[in-house]
């Protein structure tokens, strides 16, 4: 029973496409993010969805576009991609309050050539 | 934000306790400290976390300093799975922000 998932594992695409990573948790949580890993291995926040409602939005890129179906999906929209955004992306999820820990998927590796 | 300092890597031998240590000098008198691994080619795990007594659960122990300015996360027993990136973070109380603010974190390599 997977709780954070991410789709796709691998992502190769070329400068200047755009694509899609999907996120779905089925923990029952009110709270997403979207993180991305760079090659220093440092993870930043990029945005957050707490019942669907953006919460968190960091300095990104317009070119990012995170959507939120529902309380259980987030995903990231990237248009006209560039080399700078070769990293990994993690998807996590938490409940409001009381200091609850975020649960984080496997993440995106995406890699423009 | 108050800053976290730990070492950049640390090796154990396996099945020895390990203390990772981690400096957080400014820290405010209402933040919680708490601690993630990343093992490889994965994403962060929650460990523990506390605010000023001792804690402990299945994964570990988190031993904090009486004045708060420093932690240490035991691992009692040391394996190979728990070769991971170890990060301490400083989270405010509820009704700030939420994210997770990662410092560079301590490599713990686990030798057999």
């Amino acid at each position: 029973d997977t709780a954070v998932s991410q789709t796709p594992k691998y992502l190769v695409t070329q400068m200047g496409n755009d694509k899609s990573i999907k996120c779905e948790q089925n923990l029952g949580h009110d709270t997403m993010y979207w993180y991305k890993q760079d090659s220093k291995k440092f993870l930043k926040i990029m945005f957050s969805y707490n019942n669907k409602e953006l919460i968190i939005n960091e300095t990104v890129p317009n070119r990012f576009s995170p959507k939120s179906p529902d309380k259980a999906h987030l995903n990231l929209h990237i248009n006209s991609l560039e080399l700078g955004d070769s990293a990994v992306y993690f998807c996590a999820s938490s409940q409001t309050g009381r200091q609850r820990p975020q649960h984080f998927g496997d993440g995106t590796r995406l890699s423009i050539l | 934000d108050a800053k976290t300092t730990q070492p950049n890597s640390m090796e154990s031998n396996e099945e020895e306790p390990v203390h990772l240590p981690c400096n957080h000098s400014t820290i405010s008198g209402t933040d919680y400290i708490h601690w993630y691994r990343q093992l490889p080619s994965q994403g962060p795990e929650y460990v523990i976390h506390g605010l000023t007594s001792n804690v402990n659960n299945r994964m570990a122990s988190l031993a904090i300093a009486e004045d708060r300015k420093s932690s240490t996360l035991i691992l009692h027993r040391a394996t190979l799975r728990d070769a991971a990136v170890y990060y301490c973070i400083l989270r405010p109380p509820d009704g700030s922000a939420r994210q997770l603010t990662f410092g560079s974190g301590t490599q713990l390599t686990v030798l057999p």
